[in-house]
């Protein structure tokens, strides 16, 4: 069981805005950079978001996310049926002294 | 060309060892913390072990401390994976990761799968 807690799936359909949730603790997301990545079946993750709120080079802008205490959020605004993956939350924990990954959200473009 | 390349994953039974290898281009290796990440079968990403570019600091996730030891050799620019008294749920697709200044981890490795299984 993930320390960081993410809904397991989330759906929407094209144009629409989807928000994926991950709640954590003081000791990882309170005080820790949040990151997000998108992954396909059968291929790696790839780093969607860095450092709460700051996206990669070629990461469109319809991804963005942000952080408020010990929660985080990624947010896919116009939803196409290429964003359908699995998306994960990660942060350091600094009490435990190890990364943290949710448990994944799977999501369905309807 | 940034490239991260995982060999040695393989069948092994339960108790057994494997040893994984994760050959790095692309990049000045000597620069960069490293990381191993898993993800068995149908199951999310775990984090399991990294290492900065100088060995200073190593951490491990706790349902392999005392088992694994992670290394590197900054002369091969290789990062490896010493698994030991392997279980069944070692069993996983592992990765290796690069893990930039900004604590991001930008490249992956494209995997190498473990079974354990008698």
């Amino acid at each position: 069981q993930s320390v960081l807690t993410q809904p397991p799936s989330a759906s929407g359909t094209p144009g629409q805005r989807v928000t994926i949730s991950c709640s954590g603790s003081s000791s990882n997301i309170g005080r820790n950079y949040v990151f997000w990545f998108q992954q396909f079946p059968g291929t790696a993750p790839k780093l969607l978001t860095y450092r709460n709120d700051q996206r990669p080079s070629g990461v469109p802008d319809r991804f963005s996310a942000s952080k408020s205490g010990t929660s985080a959020s990624l947010a896919i605004s116009g939803l196409r049926s290429e964003d359908e993956a699995d998306y994960y939350c990660a942060a350091w924990d600094s009490s435990l002294n190890v990364r943290l990954f949710g448990g994944g959200t799977k999501l369905t473009v309807l | 060309e940034v490239q991260l390349v995982e060999s040695g994953g393989g069948l092994v039974k339960p108790g057994g060892s494997l040893r994984l290898s994760c050959a790095a281009s692309g990049f000045t290796f000597t620069s960069y913390t490293m990381n191993w990440v898993r993800q068995a079968p149908g199951k999310g990403l775990e984090w399991v072990s990294s290492i900065s570019y100088n060995n200073r600091y190593i951490y491990y996730a706790a349902p392999v401390k005392g088992r694994f030891t992670v290394s590197r050799d900054n002369a091969e620019n290789s990062l490896y994976l010493q698994m030991n008294s392997l279980r069944a749920e070692d069993t996983a697709v592992y990765y290796c990761a690069r893990e930039d200044s900004l604590e991001n981890f930008d490249y992956w490795g494209q995997g190498s799968l473990v079974t354990v299984s008698s």
